[in-house]
């Protein structure tokens, strides 16, 4: 079946602009995961569905980051003034349950440069 | 913060050797999960290992987890250049629902 996929594949932007990146699970999936990933470096935790509702934000860097999942399936991570420091590649994942207890799928990522 | 610091940063080896990957991690977890990512196809789940688990296999690959270290190892046997890749760890915290993932170890297979 179709895996996780995310729009656009690229986005180029200017500083203080806003931005929207857009992930759709694999159907069925309960939790939804948004990871940002920086050269060099692991993917990094934003914020977590379960269902329809963020479980858990505590990653999101800012107020400027937010994220909703409004029917429990697609997912929208908006960026608002975004800043040179925001480029990287945002990464979603999706799994059946909670993240702890199963592999999670991940998309192929949405590389943000803000010029 | 990252939790899980993989070792060593990098490793080049020839194919048909073993590669051993090691990862350490700061808090008590319930499991500990390994992750690979190349340029085509993304990050991949490779293998999930529980807490009360000490030895897991998968194939060409076998993971350790010895808690009162707090560390991990994957070792891929019999390298294939299609081996080439970042492998991560990552990690949840007792009481918490999500994955930190380590800065990887990036694995160059040569023919």
């Amino acid at each position: 079946g179709a895996g996780v996929s995310q729009t656009p594949s690229n986005k180029v932007t200017e500083k203080g602009k806003y931005v929207e990146l857009r992930c759709d699970p694999i159907s069925g999936h309960t939790a939804l995961y948004w990871y940002r990933q920086s050269l060099g470096q692991g993917p990094e935790f934003l914020i977590y569905f379960q269902g329809t509702g963020a479980a858990d934000d505590s990653g999101l860097p800012n107020d400027r980051f937010f994220a909703v999942r409004p029917e429990g399936s697609v997912s929208t991570l908006k960026i608002q003034r975004t800043e040179r420091g925001d480029s990287a590649v945002y990464l979603c994942a999706s799994s059946p349950g909670l993240a702890f207890d199963n592999e999670q799928f991940f998309g192929p990522g949405t590389r943000l440069t803000v010029l | 913060s990252q939790q899980g610091e993989e070792d060593p940063q990098a490793l080049s080896i020839q194919e048909g050797e073993n590669a051993t990957m090691n990862c350490s991690y700061k808090t008590s977890i319930n499991n500990l999960q390994w992750y690979r990512q190349n340029s085509g196809r993304g990050l991949v789940h490779l293998i999930l290992i529980r807490s009360n688990e000490r030895e897991k296999h998968s194939g060409r690959l076998r993971v350790t987890l010895d808690t009162s270290k707090k560390s991990s190892s994957l070792l891929i046997t019999a390298s294939r250049a299609a081996d080439t890749a970042s492998y991560f760890c990552a990690t949840d915290a007792e009481g918490y629902s999500t994955l930190t993932f380590g800065k990887g170890t990036m694995l160059l297979v040569s023919p």
